[in-house]
């Protein structure tokens, strides 16, 4: 079974502190994705990654950045954080190629709070 | 712009009912469609993935299909049980968009002993 782990369940910081969010998966992925869920909104697309070193803007990347070094990890950077950017945080991975269906695998999530 | 619409937001039935979840999209130039549970404060978990040229794809209890020229899918759940109990998106993957899925809002669903 595919296994996406995030680092946190649960993260409280300040405004205005770097907070960085790590995900894993061991299945040798090439795309990752990170997701924001809110009430309302549903799940909204940040970042995402089809190969190390490699990243693309989502829907809403402001305030956001990320870092693939390696193939099997995603982090997700706020700079500065905001109370805004309270919320929960998911992460995702598939592989790349159309003929294997791309399923897309979560992590459990990290819900962060600013405070 | 791709939009998926789920409807209703929310359902509730007794136990061993059947039911059907609605998904809608606005952009019929999808390449897949894709369902998933998500229980409360976790990810969530595919159940089922419809690619454009499949009408229906089956799995143990559920069944999804799929009218892309309508631009609708449904998930049917049978002899529904307690367990059942979650929310239920349903994202599309366009031809067009390469890795990104848009998402629906979801139905959450909640099966009564």
């Amino acid at each position: 079974d595919v296994k996406v782990t995030q680092s946190s369940r649960y993260l409280v910081k300040r405004t205005g502190e770097k907070v960085f969010l790590e995900c894993v998966q061991d299945m040798d992925h090439e795309n990752m994705f990170w997701y924001r869920q809110d009430p309302g909104l549903g799940l909204r697309l940040i970042y995402f990654s089809y190969d190390v070193k490699m990243k693309e803007k989502g829907d809403i990347p402001e305030g956001y950045s990320v870092s693939r070094e390696k193939k099997e990890r995603f982090s997700l950077i706020l700079e500065s954080a905001s109370t805004n950017q309270t919320s929960m945080y998911l992460c995702a991975s598939s592989f790349l190629h159309l003929r294997l269906g791309q399923k897309l695998h979560f992590g459990n999530g990290t819900r962060l709070t600013v405070t | 712009k791709q939009e998926v619409t789920q409807i209703p937001a929310a359902l509730s039935v007794p136990e061993g009912e059947n039911l059907v979840l609605n998904c809608s999209f606005t952009d019929s130039a999808i390449y897949n469609l894709q369902w998933f549970r998500q229980d409360p404060g976790k990810g969530l978990t595919s159940l089922l993935l419809i690619q454009s040229s499949q009408r229906e794809q089956t799995s143990g209890r559920l069944n999804a299909s799929l009218d892309k020229s309508s631009g609708r899918s449904t998930l049917y759940i049978a002899a529904s049980q307690p367990g059942d109990s979650a929310t239920y998106l349903c994202a599309v993957r366009m031809e067009t968009s390469g890795s990104r899925l848009t998402f629906g809002e979801g139905t959450q669903l909640t099966v009564n002993p």
